[in-house]
C-alpha cells in the first residue's frame, strides 16, 4: 500500500459525459501528478500540482482539467468524453525537495461506451 | 526533453534463471533514472532509482540496475527469478529541473516466468 488513494476504482460512462476522478496523496506529500495509461499511448504524464498550484503540464487535452485543494487532495475532471479516453488514470504523490520518488495510487479504470 | 526506449516488449524466462531487462534513455542533460513494476491490476511500485553516486543500484525483491552514462543505459537485472516476478516493468527518466518532477516512461517490458 503506497498511501495514495484514488476513487472510484472503476468508472463506466457514455460518450459526451463528464466525470471526476479523485486522489488523496500520502500524508505530508505536497506534489500530486496525474498519468494516463492506455494500450496505444502507454504511460503519459498529464499534469502536476504542488501545494495547490499547477507546476507542470504534459499531454493533457483541453477537455481535461485538474485542481489541487487546500487539503492537498486533487481532482481530475474529464469532459465531453470520447471512446479514446478509456484508460487507467493514475495519481502519484511525492515530497518536494531532496527526493524524487513518486508513490502511485492503484488507479481509476475509466471505460467510455 | 528526455525519452526512454525499452527494446523488449516481452521477455519469457524460466524460473530460477537470470534476467536482464534493457532500458536506454536519451537526454541532453543529466537525468535521474527509475524502474517501476506493475503487477496485474495494481498501480506502479518503485523497484529502484539512480540519482547520483554508485552506478550499481540495488532495489527491492533482489533486483539491481547499472547506470552506464557512455551507453546511456540503465538495464535491470536479477540473478534468479521467481514466479512472483511475473509483471510489467517500466523504465522511467526525469530531468534535473527542480519542481518539474514529471516522469517519462518507456513502453514497458512484460516479464513472464515459465515454471
Amino acid at each position: 500500500d503506497s498511501g495514495v488513494t484514488q476513487t472510484p476504482k472503476h468508472l463506466i460512462t457514455a460518450t459526451g459525459q463528464r466525470v471526476t476522478l479523485r486522489c488523496s496523496p500520502r500524508s505530508g506529500d505536497l506534489s500530486v501528478y496525474w498519468y494516463q495509461q492506455s494500450l496505444d499511448q502507454g504511460l503519459q504524464f498529464l499534469i502536476q500540482y504542488y501545494n495547490g498550484e499547477e507546476r507542470a503540464k504534459g499531454n493533457i487535452l483541453e477537455r481535461f482539467s485538474a485542481q489541487q485543494f487546500p487539503d492537498l487532495h486533487s481532482e481530475l475532471n474529464l469532459s465531453s468524453l470520447e471512446l479514446g479516453d478509456s484508460a487507467l488514470y493514475f495519481c502519484a504523490s511525492s515530497v518536494e525537495g531532496g527526493t524524487y520518488e513518486q508513490y502511485f495510487g492503484p488507479g481509476t479504470r475509466l471505460t467510455v461506451t | 526533453a528526455q525519452s526512454v526506449t525499452q527494446l523488449d516488449s516481452q521477455v519469457p524466462v524460466f524460473e530460477e534463471a537470470p534476467v536482464e531487462l534493457r532500458c536506454n534513455y536519451s537526454s541532453s542533460v543529466s537525468v535521474y533514472l527509475f524502474w517501476y513494476v506493475q503487477y496485474p491490476n495494481q498501480g506502479l511500485q518503485l523497484l529502484l532509482k539512480y540519482l547520483s553516486g554508485s552506478t550499481l543500484v540495488k532495489g527491492i525483491n533482489g533486483f539491481e540496475a547499472e547506470f552506464n552514462k557512455s551507453q546511456t543505459s540503465f538495464h535491470l537485472r536479477k540473478p534468479s527469478v521467481h514466479i512472483s516476478d511475473t509483471a510489467e516493468y517500466f523504465c522511467a527518466v526525469k530531468g534535473p529541473n527542480f519542481g518539474n518532477e514529471k516522469l517519462t516512461f518507456g513502453t514497458g517490458t512484460r516479464l513472464t516466468i515459465i515454471p
